[in-house]
């Protein structure tokens, strides 16, 4: 069965620390995405990848970035937590018929 | 721009009741379009999609239809379960692999 898989399930953590979000998937898609999902705004784009080491900024970039050194894995990296970043993290990837693979997703509290 | 529309929730029903969720979209050209089930605690699922017009998707007893003349993709199912509360995501991809999401709308079926 094919999967994404997320590393962590909940995760707390201290304002100003610096976080990873790790993100690997076993089906050799090219482009891998990272959302984070909040009461009444939906899914909201942090940022995506359509190849190895290429990354784009989504709707919503300001305090993250990203890492895509092997083509399997994606990382998302939280400079210096704060409490707005707070939030359920979503990670994705798809291939060429359009149709996404989501991972169960990181529940990160910021304290 | 493209956007997806999806109606308020929580719907609630009862066991056995009969379920539409409406989605209508605005997009250029000739999107493919998806309907995703996120249960509580997990990431999304792919429930179904349809590629081109009059395409009916179906699986799990959850069926939709793409009518390009009135830009929709209902969500309907004939007799719901409890295991079906969750919340459910219209999306569209336009040609782009970046999907454009609604804001989800949440089922609630009580016994």
């Amino acid at each position: 069965d094919v999967k994404v898989t997320q590393s962590s399930r909940y995760l707390v953590k201290r304002t100003g620390e610096k976080v990873f979000l790790e993100c690997v998937q076993d089906m050799d898609h090219e482009n891998m995405f990272w959302y984070r999902q909040d009461p009444g705004l939906g899914l909201r784009l942090i940022y995506f990848s359509y190849d190895v080491k290429m990354k784009e900024k989504g709707d919503i970039p300001e305090g993250y970035s990203v890492s895509r050194e092997k083509k399997e894995r994606f990382s998302l990296i939280l400079e210096s937590a704060s409490t707005n970043q707070t939030s359920m993290y979503l990670c994705a990837s798809s291939g060429t018929n359009y149709g996404y693979t989501f991972g169960s997703g990181t529940r990160l509290t910021v304290v | 721009g493209n956007s997806v529309t999806q109606m308020e929730g929580p719907v609630t029903l009862s066991e056995e009741a009969f379920l539409t969720i409406n989605c209508t979209y605005t997009a250029t050209g000739y999107p493919s379009l998806f309907w995703y089930v996120q249960y509580p605690g997990e990431g999304l699922q792919l429930l179904l999609k349809a590629t081109k017009a009059d395409d009916k998707g179906s699986n799990k007893g959850f069926e939709a239809t793409y009518r390009k003349e009135t830009t929709s993709f209902h969500l309907e199912k004939g007799s719901v379960q409890v295991s079906d509360s969750a919340v459910y995501f219209c999306a569209l991809h336009g040609g782009s692999y970046i999907p454009t999401f609604g804001r989800g709308t949440s089922l609630i079926v009580h016994p």
